[in-house]
């Protein structure tokens, strides 16, 4: 069974850095048909995607959060992680990992995780 | 970049067939997927590559793509069914996903 789970704080402080690990089960991160993706959704607004990486360590990010995003890796204890540099209010969501399925399409996704960015 | 337009809701009766469209410039050419997310809970794909559907999605959910509309149909909705749906493609020339604003079906 393929699971995704996503870990961090979920209160942030304006101008600090977030780090997200997404730790997977049921699949290889060396696995080379498959990536994890990171995608967000403020409270009652749309999915936005943020960042891919794939096993042969090709990584994208969000054109307008690109500055702000890193995005690795670690195969041997199957994590993602994510960090987001200088957190404003308006990062304020609920952070997914999901597994990029060999179509493009994501499945399945990780519970989430809400962080609030509040002084 | 690639943009996806979806309506903002959707309302439909228990017992009859809703459809929640996705527009995009010729979507028709790319694969399009669908997800479903109930309140508090995360996205779930329902249809992929357009009309197929995973392992344990009911019947009741297909899908279909051409020209620059894509439609995801659920037949005899029932109350259940009841949630935002988001659809999705991959924007090849940026090399990364791009969602649809999201639909939310009111089963009435």
């Amino acid at each position: 069974q393929v699971t995704l789970k996503e870990s961090g704080p979920v209160l942030v402080k304006p101008t600090e850095t977030l780090t997200l690990t997404c730790t997977v089960s049921g699949f290889s991160l060396s696995d080379a048909t498959v990536g994890v993706s990171w995608i967000r959704q403020p409270p009652g607004k749309a999915l936005e995607w943020l960042a891919h990486i794939f096993s042969i360590d090709e990584k994208s990010f969000s054109t307008s959060l690109k500055s702000r995003l890193t995005i690795s890796k670690d195969t041997s204890k199957s994590q993602v992680v994510l960090t987001m540099a200088n957190m404003d209010p308006v990062d304020t969501a609920t952070y997914y990992c999901a597994r990029i399925a060999p179509g493009n399409w994501f499945d399945p996704w990780g519970q989430g995780t809400l962080v609030t960015v509040s002084s | 970049s690639y943009v996806l337009t979806q309506p903002p809701s959707v309302s439909v009766a228990p017992g009859k067939t809703a459809s929640i469209t996705c527009g995009g410039n010729n979507i028709g050419t790319k694969s399009v997927h669908w997800y479903q997310q109930k309140p508090g809970q995360a996205p779930v794909l329902v249809i992929y590559y357009d009309s197929d559907r995973p392992s344990g999605i009911p019947e009741r959910f297909s899908g279909s793509n051409s020209g620059n509309t894509a439609t995801l149909i659920i037949s005899r909705v029932e109350a259940g069914d009841e949630a935002d749906y988001y659809c999705q493609v991959w924007d090849r020339s940026g090399d990364h996903p791009v969602f649809g604003g999201g639909t939310k079906l009111s089963v009435l």
